[in-house]
């Protein structure tokens, strides 16, 4: 079946431009996941959303980021005023009960923030 | 805060040769411990998820044990392939309230197996 996809692929912007970026998780997956990996740094966790709602965002760096999940699906985490510290790959993940089950992760969204 | 640190940090072997990788983490209250396997511009592919409660996992040439005490893993892949050329995270599930699960990373050891 089909994984997990992100969309864009890459995403070049310009400092203090908005972008939202999308996650499309496996089909019937309730969990789903945002971390980001940062050039010579580990994953990031950012946020875990158990259907809509999102029990854990302790991980988003700061107020300009955020995130929504809506019918239980596609997920959209949007950075407003982007900075070039958040230049890093998003990637996006989902599993199918709780966060003790194993995460599928999709290929990953390359930002560049210019 | 949960620290996870992975040793060595890059490893170049020739195919054949049995290979053991190294992950720690400093607090013993996992729920479950996972390595990953990450290729060049995709995303992480799960290999082996292993509970608190388990010992080892194994799948194919590859065997991960834990000793949650102690706060070690290790991922064993015998007999080396070209094709396992990628980069290993090791993952460790928090076992504590509202981070129940939610996944600590180290950076990776990077993997080269030349023919």
């Amino acid at each position: 079946g089909a994984g997990v996809s992100q969309s864009p692929s890459n995403k070049v912007t310009e400092k203090g431009k908005d972008v939202e970026l999308r996650c499309d998780p496996i089909s019937g997956h309730t969990a789903l996941y945002w971390y980001r990996q940062s050039l010579g740094q580990g994953l990031e966790f950012l946020i875990y959303f158990q259907g809509n709602s999102a029990p854990d965002k302790s991980g988003l760096p700061s107020d300009r980021f955020s995130a929504e999940r809506t019918g239980g699906s596609v997920s959209t985490l949007t950075i407003q005023r982007t900075q070039q510290e958040d230049s890093a790959v998003y990637l996006c993940a989902s599993s199918f009960g709780g966060r003790a089950d194993t995460q599928y992760f999709g290929p990953g969204t390359r930002l560049t923030v210019l | 805060k949960q620290e996870v640190t992975q040793i060595p940090a890059a490893l170049s072997v020739p195919e054949g040769e049995n290979l053991v990788l190294n992950c720690s983490f400093t607090d013993s209250a996992i729920y479950n411990l996972q390595w990953f396997r990450q290729d060049p511009g995709k995303g992480l592919t799960s290999l082996l998820l292993i509970q608190s409660s388990q010992r080892e996992q194994t799948s194919g040439r590859l065997n991960a044990s834990l000793d949650k005490s102690s706060g070690r893993s290790t991922l064993y892949i015998a007999a080396s392939q070209p094709g396992d050329s990628a980069t290993y995270l090791c993952a460790v599930g928090a076992d504590r309230g509202s981070t129940l699960g939610r996944l600590y990373f180290g950076r990776g050891t990077q993997l080269t197996v030349w023919p």
